[in-house]
């Protein structure tokens, strides 16, 4: 079946390092791709998402791009915040609108 | 727009007990979502609704667990008898079929149930 698959947290960094968190998929057919990003105590937002191929999703810094070929949606940010500390979650919508959300990996950001 | 509500924001009740967990989505929107949020299973889809009607209920963990949706402003989760393995966070999530957001979720701010 689809699923989801991120690299466990946490993830500790110090102020303006650099990000990465790693998303696979398996799916079938063309999904589109999320990243929701959950901050304490609050629901998920939906922070970036790409809905083809080699389309590149960005938003507040934080960048993905969707890779068919490697079936990854890899989350960057060039230089990260204490502000940036929260859950980040992968998702994908299918072809029958079902979305479907990985584990989740918890950034902490210390100054 | 007030986003999608959910109530109440936390529940602590006795094994055996029923518990009726609550939604109002966003007006105008014809998708609705509830997920279970634990540490070891993280995000679990149990149900989803599509103009009020049950699509997809192949997550809800067994028959304790029931959903409904009797209209567009409204859905409920109700475990009926809850156990302490249902402690969890719960969020209720809607989205619109059409227009430009139509592929984003907006999720409620959550249920923290504790079942003791």
């Amino acid at each position: 079946g689809d699923s989801v698959t991120q690299m466990e947290g946490p993830v500790t960094l110090s102020e303006e390092a650099f990000l990465t968190i790693n998303c696979t998929y398996t799916a079938t057919g063309y999904p589109s791709l999320f990243w929701y990003v959950q901050y304490p105590g609050e629901g998920l937002q939906l922070l970036l998402k790409a809905t083809k191929a080699d389309d590149k999703g960005s938003n507040k810094g934080f960048e993905a791009t969707y890779r068919k070929e490697t079936t990854s949606f890899h989350l960057e940010k060039g230089s990260v915040q204490v502000s940036d500390s929260a859950v980040y979650f992968c998702a994908l919508r299918n072809n029958f609108n079902k979305f479907y959300f990985g584990s989740g990996t918890k950034l902490n950001v210390k100054p | 727009d007030a986003g999608v509500i959910q109530s109440p924001r936390h529940e602590v009740t006795e094994m055996g007990q029923e518990v009726t967990l609550r939604c109002k989505p966003i007006s105008g929107h014809d998708y609705l979502f509830w997920y279970r949020q634990t540490m070891m299973r993280g995000l679990e889809l149990l149900i989803y609704f599509n103009n009020n009607v049950p699509i997809d209920d192949s997550g809800m963990p067994e028959d304790r667990f029931s959903a409904k949706m009797p209209n567009a402003s409204f859905s409920t989760l109700k475990i009926q008898p809850s156990e302490p393995r249902d402690s969890a966070v719960y969020f209720c999530a809607s989205r619109r079929d059409r227009g430009l957001t139509n592929e984003k979720l907006f999720f409620g701010s959550g249920t923290q149930l504790s079942v003791l």
